[in-house]
């Protein structure tokens, strides 16, 4: 398909584990975006990557998460020594154009359900 | 603290009936959007509205951004079951895409 992809949908760890999480955009959008989604609740922004750099990794919760996207494309979330309060949706989402100024639309994919157990 | 606060946070209303959702906030932001997300879904954009005071439309809903860019709003005439979802907000700024924690509205048939 088109659209943005996320692997695994779903993802059961034990607490302690570590977990890769990975998000492949719509061909050709620069931007990609990591949101973490809980219950209920909106989505939480975590990081952006403007191509291969990380733009904003103001969201990162602590140093147990980290994001790479080293080719400028497919983009995996990393989750070190996971917690059971690392339990979400991580939602990925990509976009055409830099956003500086200009307004685009962002898609996003069906999300990661992962469950610390 | 949350930038983005959306009201009412659930909402449940007949058939036919007649609702606004809002969103607000003390920032400014360049631009606001509009998402509905689906069960078990990524959120999907409706609209996204760029200049103060503007108002789009799209079928039965109405979208309003405050004059001063900080606040919008989602109006939905005559509520239909195929409405019921989670709508979110989301303010563009410092080229992040900010989202408040949504509504969730059920429709009753």
């Amino acid at each position: 398909g088109a659209g943005v992809s996320q692997t695994p949908s779903n993802k059961v760890t034990e607490k302690g584990k570590y977990v890769e999480l990975r998000c492949d955009p719509i061909s050709g959008h620069t931007a990609l975006y990591w949101y973490r989604q809980s219950l209920g609740q909106g989505p939480e922004f975590l990081i952006y990557f403007q191509g291969t750099g990380a733009a904003d990794d103001s969201g990162l919760p602590n140093d147990r998460f980290f994001a790479v996207r080293p080719e400028g494309s497919v983009s995996t979330l990393k989750i070190q020594r996971t917690e059971r309060g690392d339990s979400a949706v991580y939602l990925c989402a990509s976009s055409k154009h830099p956003r500086t100024g200009v307004h685009t639309e962002a898609f996003f994919g069906q999300g990661t359900r992962l469950t610390v157990v | 603290t949350q930038l983005l606060e959306q009201s009412p946070q659930f909402l449940s209303i007949q058939e036919g009936e007649n609702l606004t959702v809002y969103c607000n906030s003390s920032s400014v932001f360049s631009s606001l959007q509009w998402y509905r997300q689906e069960p078990g879904e990524g959120p999907v954009l409706l609209v996204t509205v760029v200049t103060g005071g503007e108002v789009k439309k799209l079928k039965r809903l109405t979208f309003q951004f405050g004059d001063a860019r900080k606040d919008s709003s989602l109006h939905i005439t005559a509520a239909q079951p195929g409405d019921t979802g989670l709508y979110l907000c989301a303010g563009e700024r410092d080229d992040k895409i900010i989202f408040g924690k949504g509504t969730r509205l059920h429709i009753l048939p």
